[in-house]
């Protein structure tokens, strides 16, 4: 059992580059969630989707851009990066049909706009 | 509002002294309370939870403890281990269907000295 899956674990980009950050779990969750990690400021909900098809805008979603054409998969985009997205960003995963089960995150991404 | 405040924002505790860190949120609606643990370099894992119709949870050496009229709650480690040196995050949830965000603190930095 994988879990959740986070592709890649490191980037480097130069600023107006674009990108995707893959994010892939097997459990059949419902619910998937991006958030960015910043030291001090915890972690921030960037987009969530609470089933295929449906999306969400958290609390700082600007600046890039998600989808959920599958269960499985929820891809985060960054259309033109800039400094300011430097962070480590994780996905993490929500199931059992109900709001309060346990959320399984991905080893993380490290993103570094230069 | 959907903020959940979190302090203090660092922590260090001798090896057997207790460790509490604190949490507020203002938003009434939110209905679950975890508590992640990370490790440098992994992504956050549940700790423990509670839920509103409780005070108190308590797992092995880790209580949560949950005043709903202050909207505040705090975990406590009892008989703190070098190993619980890790950061700490309190998060909130609102329940079920389209909306389900999991919002988090802006997480504490535990260090258990020997």
């Amino acid at each position: 059992n994988a879990g959740v899956t986070q592709t890649p674990k490191f980037r480097i980009l130069k600023i107006g580059q674009s990108m995707t950050l893959q994010c892939t779990q097997d459990m059949n969750h419902n619910y998937m969630y991006w958030y960015r990690q910043d030291p001090g400021m915890g972690l921030k909900l960037i987009y969530y989707s609470v089933g295929a098809g449906i999306t969400d805008k958290g609390e700082v979603p600007n600046g890039y851009n998600v989808s959920r054409s599958t269960t499985e998969d929820f891809p985060l985009r960054l259309e033109l990066a800039a400094p300011s997205q430097t962070s480590v960003y994780f996905c993490a995963s929500r199931g059992g049909g109900r709001w309060d089960t346990e959320a399984f995150f991905g080893q993380g991404t490290r993103l570094t706009v230069v | 509002q959907q903020q959940v405040k979190q302090s203090p924002q660092s922590l260090i505790v001798q090896k057997g002294g207790i460790s509490i860190i604190n949490c507020a949120y203002e938003n009434t609606a939110f209905d679950y309370f975890p508590w992640y643990q990370q490790f440098p370099g992994k992504g956050p894992a549940l700790l423990i939870a509670i839920r509103p119709d409780v005070s108190e949870k308590k797992e092995g050496r880790f209580t949560i403890s949950f005043n709903k009229s202050a909207k505040q709650f705090s975990l406590h480690i009892m008989d703190s281990q070098p190993g619980d040196s890790a950061t700490y995050f309190c998060a909130a949830s609102i329940g079920g269907g389209a909306t389900n965000k999991l919002i988090f603190g802006t997480g504490t930095l535990l260090a258990v000295q020997p």
